[in-house]
């Protein structure tokens, strides 16, 4: 069964501190994992996906398959951070669902 | 604002009743996705379609529910005899090429009394 785990649902830290958002998921395969964010009154959007490796504002994520893990970090938080973040994986890769799975949700407050 | 559009934003309607949301998609995306979120919880799939042909349906997805894509631009979703479970957030995603840049809607909050 295809599973993401967010154990946080908040999360708070001060501006300038590192922060790590924690998602574990759970699939048979090679999943494509990605990080959604929702800031205040605006859209779901796409932060960032483990196969471009990119770093989004300033945000990385490495994807652990022994760990079945895909934690978000940023070593210093700024309040315009402030936001919900979702962990999501799709099938895709191995020609399975199209269906994005996500995680319950945390959310990040970052205090001044 | 030339993103995903989500026609209406907010519906209210009593126990019994249908009610259609419709969907309007990045113009040049062939991929359209329809999920419902609760509050506390992530968004959950219920289908999605790839031009006109819907290809997946969550089932979550009951005999109630039943979405469109016809000539693969717009679609609508449309929930027959709603129930009070049926309130919630319901999304719509739109990609080209699968769900790697699918572009989210800002959704149809529905709530059945």
């Amino acid at each position: 069964a295809q599973r993401v785990t967010q154990p946080e649902k908040l999360l708070s830290v001060f501006k300038g501190a590192p922060v790590e958002l924690k998602c574990n998921y759970s699939y048979s395969g090679s999943p494509e994992l990605f990080w959604y964010v929702q800031y205040s009154r605006q859209r779901l959007q796409l932060l960032l996906r483990h196969i471009s490796r990119e770093s989004i504002k300033g945000f990385t994520a490495d994807l652990n398959k022994g760990e079945t893990s895909f934690h978000l970090k940023k070593p210093f938080a700024q309040e315009e951070d402030s936001a919900m973040y979702y962990c999501a994986l799709s099938g895709i890769k191995q020609g399975g669902s199209e269906k994005l799975v996500f995680g319950k949700g945390t959310k990040l407050t970052v205090n001044p | 604002d030339t993103g995903v559009s989500q026609d209406p934003r907010h519906k209210i309607t009593k126990r019994g009743q249908n009610v259609t949301f419709r969907c309007d998609p990045i113009s040049e995306h062939n991929r359209l996705y329809w999920y419902r979120q609760t509050l506390g919880q992530g968004p959950e799939f219920l289908t999605y379609f790839q031009n006109e042909a819907q290809l997946e349906k969550s089932r979550l997805l009951s005999d109630r529910f039943s979405a469109e894509r016809p000539k693969g631009s717009f679609s609508t979703l449309e929930i027959q005899r709603t129930e009070q479970g049926d309130s919630a957030m319901y999304l719509c995603a739109s990609s080209f090429g699968g769900p790697t840049e699918a572009f989210f809607g800002q959704g149809t909050r529905l709530t059945v009394v």
